[in-house]
């Protein structure tokens, strides 16, 4: 079975612009959760999308959001872009409930640097 | 709140050493689930163990073992004969009721 999949794998994108970041989950996975990972921060959980609806929500602007699809692949879009937003972001898919007692599997993540 | 500690930042070993990796957690729910991941350089954190709060079953996985004590909300990882390819950091988290807390995270070394 397939890992979880993450696009793209690195990014450049200049202050003030948009990005928008892609996640498949494992087959038959339902829940996706999104995290930031930076050495200052460490790994911080962004949100959670279970059955297309945000389920919870970490301690970010609302820059970053984020949507999941009905095949459950999700994206998140962090936009007007800051020097602080460079960081590795990763995410997870569980079978079902998510971050509440499920296993979560890691992407491979996706690199951003913000010039 | 929950919390995460892992004390030891870095660690470095040679080659068949043991090595324990401490992780100290704290929350008020009596329901919890702790989990150790591993990141190599790559950078995809790869699941290695989960233990809900209610089993404190020591587990053992080939040269892994691990050692859950509620009594000091520890959830300690130790490798046995260490090897080259164990290089990486490895974080313990702990989940519950949609909220996820990771460590800072342990970076070790298993030097030739």
């Amino acid at each position: 079975k397939a890992g979880v999949t993450q696009t793209p794998r690195y990014l450049i994108k200049t202050r003030g612009q948009q990005v928008t970041l892609s996640c498949s989950p494992i087959s038959g996975h339902r829940s996706v959760s999104w995290y930031q990972q930076t050495p200052g921060q460490g790994l911080q959980f962004l949100f959670e999308y279970f059955s297309e609806t945000q389920r919870n929500k970490g301690n970010f602007p609302g820059r970053f959001s984020g949507r999941q699809f009905s095949n459950s692949r999700s994206e998140m879009n962090v936009s007007t872009l800051e020097l602080g937003d460079s960081a590795l972001y990763l995410c997870a898919s569980s079978l079902e409930q998510g971050a509440r007692s499920e296993t979560q599997y890691f992407g491979p993540g996706t690199r951003l640097l913000v010039l | 709140a929950q919390k995460v500690t892992q004390a030891q930042t870095e660690i470095s070993v040679v080659e068949k050493e043991d090595v324990t990796l401490d992780c100290v957690y704290e929350t008020r729910d009596t329901t919890y689930y702790l989990f150790w991941y591993k990141q190599p350089p790559s950078g995809e954190l790869v699941f290695l163990i989960r233990r809900n709060s209610f089993d404190e079953q020591n587990e053992i996985s080939g040269r892994y073992s691990w050692n859950f004590q509620k009594s000091t909300s520890s959830f300690n990882f130790t490798i046995t004969a260490s090897q080259v390819v164990d290089s990486a950091v490895y974080f313990c988290a702990l989940f519950n009721a949609g909220k996820s807390t990771f460590g800072d995270g342990t970076t070790l070394t298993v030097k030739p």
